[in-house]
């Protein structure tokens, strides 16, 4: 059965940490692994991998995926409060089939 | 760009009644749309892929007669929640695919039905 496992479920971190988190998968005809951020409403795109080793970056966070041992993690460096939220990841394969986990919920205390 | 709209964001009903929720691509166009539902503190559930043209594919567990869906223009799709009940009741957000899977979500619909 396709699945994809974010851990961990919860985090609470104070400003300025770095946070890891991570998300790994197993879904058959593997197209895409994809990053959101959901606060109060629906989710935004964060980042989309394709290949393994190579690291997408956007300001403080970043991304890399490893589609041998089928796994990916978010990075987020100095980490600010707006930065509290759901993270999303999903996997998408050939098909238009998409597969969400449960998500991290991450807590940036000032 | 990649905007996606969503109407109405809130929702009141009747049990019994029918409501239509409508989902457009705003500067994009999009063959394919999906629609999700999440419960509080849940992930999304995919409820089914909307295809310009074409049938919608559904999830296993929804009931096409109860949640029909239509795709007719590259920008724009409906889910109609027919004869709701109060079990129905939940946030549904919509997405339209843009380039190889980069789904665009929009805002989101919360259903209360009474």
């Amino acid at each position: 059965e396709d699945k994809v496992v974010q851990s961990p479920l919860s985090l609470v971190v104070h400003e300025g940490d770095t946070v890891t988190l991570n998300c790994s998968y197993e879904v058959t005809n593997f197209r895409s692994l994809l990053w959101y951020k959901q606060e109060k409403k629906a989710p935004t795109f964060l980042f989309m991998l394709t290949s393994s080793g190579i690291e997408k970056k956007s300001g403080r966070l970043s991304s890399i995926l490893d589609k041998k041992e089928l796994f990916s993690i978010l990075n987020i460096t100095a980490t600010q409060t707006g930065d509290s939220a759901v993270y999303l990841c999903a996997v998408g394969r050939t098909g238009n089939q998409f597969y969400f986990g449960t998500g991290t919920s991450l807590t940036v205390i000032p | 760009g990649a905007v996606v709209s969503q109407h109405p964001s809130r929702v009141i009903c009747k049990s019994g009644t029918s409501v239509k929720i409508e989902c457009r691509s705003l500067d994009f166009q999009a063959t394919t749309m999906f629609w999700y539902r999440q419960f509080p503190k849940q992930s999304l559930m995919l409820m089914a892929t909307s295809n310009e043209g074409s049938k919608a594919t559904y999830e296993q567990g929804v009931e096409k007669d109860k949640f029909l869906i239509n795709h007719a223009s590259l920008t724009l799709s409906t889910l109609t929640v027919t004869s709701a009940h109060p079990e129905d009741s939940s946030f549904y957000i919509c997405s339209a695919k843009h380039g190889l899977d980069e789904q665009y979500f929009g805002p989101g619909t919360r259903l209360t039905v009474t």
